[in-house]
């Protein structure tokens, strides 16, 4: 059983559509991220939420909007999404305690295919 | 920017024989924190190890250790009796201190033959 959990594990979408991947910690940790795996390219941070304020934006475009209601949930919602937006997204949660942060715990991805 | 190379993109071991996998980064800090991740196929990332710079000793958890070298910004990964179950893809990261951002590498995909 995860710490974070994360839904749906697959969706696929049409580049039309909206959707949302849900991640949720039970953890108890204040700080939450979005990352993005592509084949073959490493592991691309998207956005992070400490204390539920967005920190930081990795210049991830528009049709990615992400939403963080409380320290245990986060969205993201997609809308016109293109074909290269196919990808893993992971959401990962830590304890953030000053300039030191416990390590990162991921969930197990949602698998996106856009067509 | 910091930087994280995985130079070895497959990797493959006997069972029950002991395995390395290399990590090397770029960074002009001088304290930051190093990890090893591993993603098996249910894609979970999990994390195997991790390391503080200012710490000299090596880090151990059971059968996994690592090879700190900060001169030579080397951080690799030794799995000993390797097991069926250590079969995944395994992720070196860096994170500085002052900011929540792991910058993975492009990972090693490990295959444990029986």
């Amino acid at each position: 059983e995860t710490g974070v959990t994360q839904t749906p594990r697959h969706l696929v979408m049409g580049m039309t559509n909206k959707k949302s991947l849900k991640c949720e910690q039970h953890l108890g940790h204040n700080a939450m991220y979005w990352y993005k795996q592509s084949a073959k390219k490493p592991l691309e941070l998207m956005f992070v939420y400490s204390l539920e304020e967005r920190v930081e934006n990795n210049s991830v475009p528009s049709r990615f909007s992400p939403e963080c209601p409380n320290s245990s949930h986060l969205f993201l919602h997609l809308h016109t999404l293109q074909p290269e937006d196919s990808a893993l997204y992971l959401c990962a949660s830590s304890q953030e305690l000053g300039t030191f942060n416990t390590e990162a715990f991921f969930g197990q991805g949602t698998r996106l295919t856009v067509v | 920017a910091q930087t994280v190379t995985q130079s070895q993109p497959e990797m493959s071991v006997q069972e029950a024989e002991t395995v390395t996998l290399s990590c090397t980064y770029d960074t002009s800090e001088s304290d930051y924190y190093l990890f090893w991740y591993k993603q098996p196929p249910s894609r979970q990332m999990i994390l195997v190890i991790r390391q503080e710079a200012y710490k000299q000793q090596n880090a151990t958890e059971n059968r996994f250790s690592v090879n700190f070298q900060k001169a030579a910004k080397s951080f690799s990964l030794k799995i000993s009796d390797s097991q069926l179950g250590d079969a995944a893809m395994y992720f070196c990261a860096y994170r500085s201190p002052l900011s929540q951002k792991l910058v993975f590498g492009q990972g090693t995909r490990l295959t444990i033959n029986p």
